[in-house]
């Protein structure tokens, strides 16, 4: 299995564009995670999917970011418009049972 | 809600042992985890205990008090490799897949 896969890994845009980040999880995992990582926050909970259905979304930080879940085997984070306080890496993970597995992250860079 | 305390820093010698706690505060609790982070990396899984006791695998052991709200993870025979982040996690209940919350991380340095 190639594991929970994420592109692009890395990514410098400008501040206003749009970013959109990808993710493939493992195939037969049923839950899909996103996280953001910074020094000063830690590994954030940003939204998770159960069997493609946003459960919980409340920790998206502003309207700007959005995320899709068309179907089980890809899910996008979206930012519109980007800001330099974005920048950070942007972990996705899926779980089938107890482990989480996460993909390799995507750093961003807004500048 | 959910907040995990865990050691910001932690230094050790090679080949020495060292362990790295983890108190935490949930409404409800299903299961610690630990993960290891290299610098650059993504979070690896290294251990869950969901029963109080000790959890061991190959250097690595994971132990679970419940009552205590405690838990730690401990590494022997301390390799340089092994310098990295280790973050400790709870679910909060266990309906569905509901997601991990991660402590602020470890980062532990092994020194020669």
């Amino acid at each position: 299995d190639a594991g929970v896969i994420q592109s692009p890994r890395h990514e410098v845009t400008e501040m206003g564009q749009e970013v959109t980040l990808r993710c493939k999880p493992i195939s037969g995992h049923n839950s899909l995670f996103w996280y953001r990582q910074t020094m000063m926050r830690g590994l954030e909970l940003l939204i998770y999917f159960n069997n493609n259905v946003p459960i919980d979304d409340s920790g998206m930080p502003e309207d700007r970011f959005s995320a899709k879940m068309p179907n089980a085997s890809f899910s996008t984070l979206k930012i519109q418009p980007s800001e330099p306080r974005d920048s950070a890496v942007y972990f996705c993970a899926s779980r089938g049972n107890n482990e989480q597995f996460f993909g390799p992250g995507t750093r961003l860079t807004v500048l | 809600g959910q907040s995990l305390e865990q050691p910001s820093e932690v230094t050790a010698v090679e080949g020495a042992i060292v362990q790295i706690n983890c108190t935490y505060q949930t409404s409800g609790f299903y299961g610690l985890s630990w993960y290891q982070q290299h610098d650059g990396g993504a979070p690896t899984f290294l251990s869950y205990n969901a029963l109080d006791g000790l959890e061991e695998t190959g250097r690595f052991s994971s132990f679970l008090s419940r009552s205590d709200s405690y838990g730690y993870l401990l590494l022997q025979e301390l390799q340089m490799k092994d310098s990295a982040s280790y973050f400790c996690a709870v679910r909060d209940h266990g309906s569905g897949n509901t997601p991990l919350v991660f402590g602020k991380g470890t980062r532990l340095s092994v020194i020669a």
